[in-house]
């Protein structure tokens, strides 16, 4: 069973709010992922990072930011939320080697107003 | 431009009706093709790897087969806790980089 988790699972907020999705691993993965993920659509990778102090983004273009200062905690923050915004985002991680097997968190709905 | 295509986009089947579900790809040198299953509200969860043309991973009643430009994920006597989305992806060339994701069959199986 994954060891990844993210928090809120759900989130209704109000547009210009500033928001910090959460995600925890405890696996020791160096490589982290965000990934976003409308009904019907693929996932789309909007963030990822291949350890402490490494950041980079995705091929989806975003507004939102990431940060690594420790290896188990990878937060995404959006300084002002829109409507644009609203959509389901799922953190994953990766062990070491190049099996491409992703372990996912069960994902943050954020819905704003 | 590298390109996951899965097919159908929904399939219903009863309880023993098998299967199968069609991943297309255009990627320059793959790396890796990967099937998930994503149950609804919850994050994918990983089903296979396979590496080269002629592959075939098998577990329980799926089995994933792979050719130069499709993989497959063929379904044997269905049961309803099978109901779930099925997604594909690649993996580029370039080591350490993230996977190409299709949209993914939803696969209904009622008894």
């Amino acid at each position: 069973e994954a060891d990844i988790y993210q928090t809120p699972r759900y989130l209704v907020i109000g547009t210009g709010k500033k928001i910090t999705l959460e995600c925890s691993q405890t696996m020791g993965h160096d490589k982290m992922y965000w990934y976003q993920q409308d009904p019907g659509m693929e996932l789309h990778l909007i963030h990822y990072s291949y350890g402490v102090n490494s950041t980079e983004k995705g091929d989806l273009s975003s507004e939102s930011t990431v940060s690594r200062i420790r290896t188990e905690h990878f937060p995404l923050t959006l300084e002002s939320a829109r409507p644009s915004h609203t959509s389901q985002y799922l953190c994953a991680s990766r062990p070491e080697g190049n099996t491409g097997e992703l372990f996912f968190g069960e994902g943050s709905r954020l819905t704003v107003l | 431009e590298d390109q996951v295509t899965q097919s159908p986009e929904a399939l219903r089947l009863q309880e023993g009706e098998s299967s199968s579900l069609n991943c297309s790809y255009t990627v320059s040198g793959l790396r890796g093709l990967f099937w998930y299953r994503q149950d609804p509200g919850k994050g994918p969860e990983f089903l296979f790897t396979l590496y080269s043309a002629g592959e075939e991973k098998e577990k329980e009643r799926l089995k994933a087969t792979l050719t130069k430009k499709e993989s497959f994920l063929h379904i044997t006597a269905p049961k309803p806790e099978d109901s779930a989305t099925y997604l594909c992806a690649v993996q580029k060339p370039q080591a350490g980089t993230a996977l190409i994701f299709g949209k993914g069959t939803t696969l209904s199986v009622s008894s």
